[in-house]
């Protein structure tokens, strides 16, 4: 079964600073996905990662992906308020059934 | 805006009623995904639809109906809910698993409130 963690589970971020923040899964994944949730919103798709060694970065979020330690990272630059929001990492497996797992969710506060 | 739209965005229900949740793109996409979200919790896989055939079925109870009358359609019948049925419910949207490299759109949700 495909496990997917993430970590920390909430952090409470001040403006400015940087941060990194982890998805780890259990098992062989094709592609990994960063989605962002606001408050009672849908999911907005932030980075798709396919293979070992991407990297992909959107103003100040920057997401890499390492196959071999079944490890993403997204980290984030001089943070600010507009980042609050919970996080989500997700991961499928190839095939015409395949579907995603989700992992718990980070929630992201900026504090002045 | 999202390219995925559902409605009703909000609905409220009581345990004996039958209403539906609907939702409809059009990107060309040919799967079509129902997930639950419960507050501060991750979406729950319940049906996947691929080139409108249902492919999964997250053993869901049958008081949840999913129907995909074409391709860029997808309902979901809800009969005789029980309180703990209410929550966010998403739909999604992607290319079908195998040719796959783009994410999955997601809709902006129906809140459904059971009575």
């Amino acid at each position: 079964e495909l496990k997917v963690e993430q970590n920390p589970l909430f952090l409470s971020m001040q403006e400015g600073k940087n941060y990194t923040i982890y998805c780890n899964y259990s098992t062989t994944s094709d592609r990994l996905y960063w989605y962002r949730q606001d408050p009672g919103k849908s999911l907005e798709s932030l980075f798709v990662l396919l293979s070992n060694g991407a990297v992909k970065q959107e103003g100040r979020l920057m997401a890499s992906l390492d196959t071999k330690a079944r490890l993403s990272t997204l980290h984030i630059t001089a943070a600010v308020h507009d980042l609050s929001a919970t996080y989500f990492c997700a991961v499928d497996r190839a095939g015409a059934n395949s579907k995603l797992t989700f992992g718990k969710g980070i929630t992201l506060s900026v504090r002045p | 805006d999202t390219e995925v739209t559902q409605t009703p965005k909000h609905l409220v229900m009581g345990m004996t009623n039958k209403k539906s949740l609907k939702c409809e793109q059009h990107m060309g996409h040919r799967a079509m995904y129902w997930y639950k979200q419960k507050a501060k919790k991750p979406p729950e896989l319940m049906f996947v639809y691929s080139y409108e055939k249902l492919s999964i079925n997250e053993s869901v109870p049958s008081r949840f109906s999913p129907e995909c009358p074409n391709s860029s359609l997808l309902n979901l019948h809800l009969h005789a809910l029980q309180p703990e049925d209410s929550a966010l419910y998403l739909c999604a949207s992607s290319t079908p698993g195998g040719l796959r490299n783009q994410p999955q759109h997601f809709g902006d949700g129906t809140r459904l409130s059971i009575l």
